[in-house]
């Protein structure tokens, strides 16, 4: 079955700059590509998502990029805001079978 | 607005006794997904259901079953529950025709072992 890992684990990045969370992905037919951001004691929300063919996306501050050969794809936030801070997690799935999510990455932007 | 709605949002149970997690949904989708969260962890996917089929992960254990009477409820029944049991339960539905769609979380019910 698919296997999720997600890089890094926690992440420290001063207010303004750019932070960057990579996950890998073991099942080459999986062609959905979800990002979600959850505040502490709230439900995951969906910030971005990407399908395996588009290479790249962006909405506003937050971009995702796609390199299905390597099977991998990352998060990118720019000028970062305290209210980014959260812990945000990627997933995976292909056609109608359920996300395998990676393990997190907790974020801390620092004032 | 359309939603996935959960009940009671926190729920406190003592030691073996049964408890039962519900989840509504005005969206229409035909699958729903109940997850296990604990503090710091992904979700954790218990079953899920594709319409009427119900599906359930080889590691859930057999104190965790489930219901869905119709396409907008769906229920979590935790027969004895354990200490190891309390966490955050969420549900969440996706489109499933010709998918991969996104998946909507309800806000969660976490629940207490006492």
């Amino acid at each position: 079955g698919e296997n999720v890992e997600q890089h890094p684990s926690t992440l420290s990045v001063q207010e303004g700059d750019s932070a960057v969370i990579k996950c890998t992905y073991s099942d080459s037919a999986s062609n959905y590509f979800p990002w979600y951001k959850q505040e502490l004691g709230k439900r995951p929300q969906l910030i971005i998502d990407i399908r395996s063919n588009v290479g790249e996306k962006k909405d506003q501050r937050i971009a995702v990029t796609l390199n299905k050969t390597a099977k991998h794809f990352s998060l990118h936030i720019t000028e970062t805001q305290p209210e980014d801070s959260a812990v945000y997690f990627c997933a995976a799935s292909r056609g109608n079978t359920p996300l395998v999510f990676g393990k997190g990455t907790r974020l801390s932007v620092i004032a | 607005d359309a939603m996935v709605i959960q009940n009671p949002r926190y729920q406190v149970t003592q030691f073996g006794k049964p408890v039962t997690l519900s989840c509504s949904q005005t969206l229409n989708h035909n699958v729903m997904y109940w997850y296990q969260q604990k503090s710091s962890q992904a979700p954790k996917l218990l079953f899920h259901y594709y319409d009427k089929d119900f599906n359930n992960e080889a590691d859930t254990p057999d104190n965790f079953q489930s219901r869905r009477p119709n396409t907008s409820f769906c229920f979590l029944d935790i027969r004895s529950p354990g200490l190891g049991d309390a966490a955050m339960y969420l549900c969440a539905t996706s489109n499933g025709q010709g998918g991969p769609y996104e998946q909507y979380f309800g806000p969660g019910t976490r629940l207490t072992v006492t």
